[in-house]
């Protein structure tokens, strides 16, 4: 069972386009976060989202938390090339004393020129 | 700012030999993990160690070992390699664990064959 589903899994759009990609589960999270990966390289941390309804932006990604902390999305502005890559998101989970990530399986972004 | 260091970056071996895979991180942060990235799978969760001098299983320990070696470094061992161990491993570190807003800092991998 995943503890985190990702949708859509395979996105390939037109540059300029919007997009929005999400991040949901049946369990409540106290924060997630969204890693940016390119081929070939590890995942780079985009974002953390803390409050319920909480919005973060950067440039021209947003990233929403849900209310009730058990989901989260991604929309993305006029999509550029540059953008293109894997999108995770992840969420702490507590197991004995500490705290571990478990992540979702990606959303593997195409931004054509 | 070499952040989080790994080597090799690529490996193949045969089924059964062994090797380490070496991670190594300047940032100063205690804690320290190994994830293993599959298609279609994500990433899991192997090992990790939440501050020098200690380590626990993650998701997917079986078949690997693991030594914190200083703050520093946290290396990977594959004592008999299996094809199924065929991946790519990444290393990551964050300043905590237990506080669930910390962010890891990842390496670039390294992509393993196992013939």
């Amino acid at each position: 069972t995943q503890l985190l589903e990702q949708s859509p899994q395979f996105l390939s759009i037109q540059e300029g386009e919007n997009l929005t990609v999400y991040c949901n589960s049946s369990s409540v999270f106290s924060s997630l976060q969204w890693y940016r990966q390119e081929p070939g390289e590890g995942p780079v941390l985009l974002v953390t989202v803390v409050t319920g309804g909480e919005v973060k932006k950067l440039k021209r990604l947003t990233f929403q938390f849900g209310d009730a902390r058990k989901d989260s999305s991604l929309h993305i502005t006029a999509a550029q090339p540059g953008d293109t890559g894997l999108y995770l998101c992840a969420g702490p989970r507590k197991v004995g004393a500490n705290s571990k990530l478990t992540f979702g399986k990606g959303i593997t972004l195409s931004v054509r020129p | 700012n070499a952040g989080v260091t790994q080597t090799p970056k690529f490996q193949v071996l045969k089924t059964g030999q062994s090797m380490t895979l070496q991670c190594a991180q300047d940032m100063n942060h205690n804690s320290m993990y190994w994830y293993r990235q599959d298609p279609g799978m994500g990433l899991r969760l192997i090992y990790y160690s939440a501050s020098e001098g200690t380590t626990d299983k993650g998701e997917v320990p079986n078949g690997y070992n693991v030594s914190r070696l200083n703050k520093r470094e946290f290396s990977l061992r594959l004592e008999s390699a299996a094809p199924s161990q065929t991946s790519v491993y990444f290393c990551a570190s964050s300043a905590l664990t237990g506080y669930s807003n910390q962010p890891q800092h990842f390496g670039d991998g390294t992509r393993l064959s196992i013939l």
